[in-house]
């Protein structure tokens, strides 16, 4: 199985802040998903195809990274950012989830 | 409303059964295909088993045997049978709906809250 390994686990931002969320696989992959997951809420695709926003999704919110490397970028974070934050890769069978970053807004 | 809510989550005595149900609103299950996943305390998310749509079912080692996917076009319902529950399954379970995108079928653009299964004696 591909192992997804996010960094930080955890990180704490203030409001306007730039945050960058990294996500690595354990061998070269195509691309990633990422999903932001508020608490007592249903998780929500942000970005697919390593860079693409879904619908909806703020233009804060992007994502790039090839091969190994993944980032997903917060370019000025706002209070409702304060949520778990998730990459998946699907390049592979089964599919896989980093183990997530939980980014809190001081 | 397009949405996925899941019922049926509990507390459950080890090697008891429970069956999640994943009622889908706003469009059919027929035609898509669907996960569920897992979040365990203080864990990642975990994907848990898929049913695609032409009903070819996978389970994740650590559930295989014990759970099965299942859905009713009739009552537009995805189900999550889990027997012989274990300590380790205590989590959150979602269900969410697989979107296929330029070839790739693995994005999953809609999710439910989630119910709480708890395994304890």
């Amino acid at each position: 199985d591909i192992q997804m390994t996010q960094s930080p686990s955890s990180l704490s931002a203030s409001v306007g802040d730039r945050v960058t969320i990294t996500c690595r696989a354990s061998r070269n992959i195509r691309n990633v998903n990422w999903y932001q997951h508020r608490p007592g809420e249903a998780p929500k695709l942000l970005i697919f195809f390593t860079s693409t926003l879904e619908a909806g999704v703020p233009s804060r919110f992007s994502g790039s990274g090839s091969g190994t490397d993944f980032t997903l970028t917060i370019s000025s974070v706002q209070p409702e950012d304060c949520a778990s934050y998730y990459c998946q890769q699907t390049f592979s069978d089964p599919i896989t989830f980093g183990q997530g970053t939980r980014l809190q807004i001081k | 409303e397009v949405q996925l809510v899941e019922s049926g989550g509990g507390l459950v005595q080890p090697g008891g059964s429970l069956r999640l149900s994943c009622a889908v609103s706003g469009f059919t299950v027929s035609g898509n295909f669907f996960i569920w996943a897992r979040q365990a305390p203080g864990e990642g998310l975990e994907w848990v088993s898929i049913i695609y749509a032409g009903g070819t079912t996978i389970y994740a080692n650590p559930v295989k045997g014990r759970f099965t996917i299942s859905r009713d076009f009739s009552k537009n319902i995805v189900y999550l049978q889990m027997n012989s529950l274990r300590f380790e399954d205590t989590a959150f379970y979602f269900c969410a709906r697989a979107s296929c995108r330029n070839g790739n079928c693995y994005i999953f653009d809609l999710w439910g809250r989630g119910t709480l299964v708890s395994v304890s004696s």
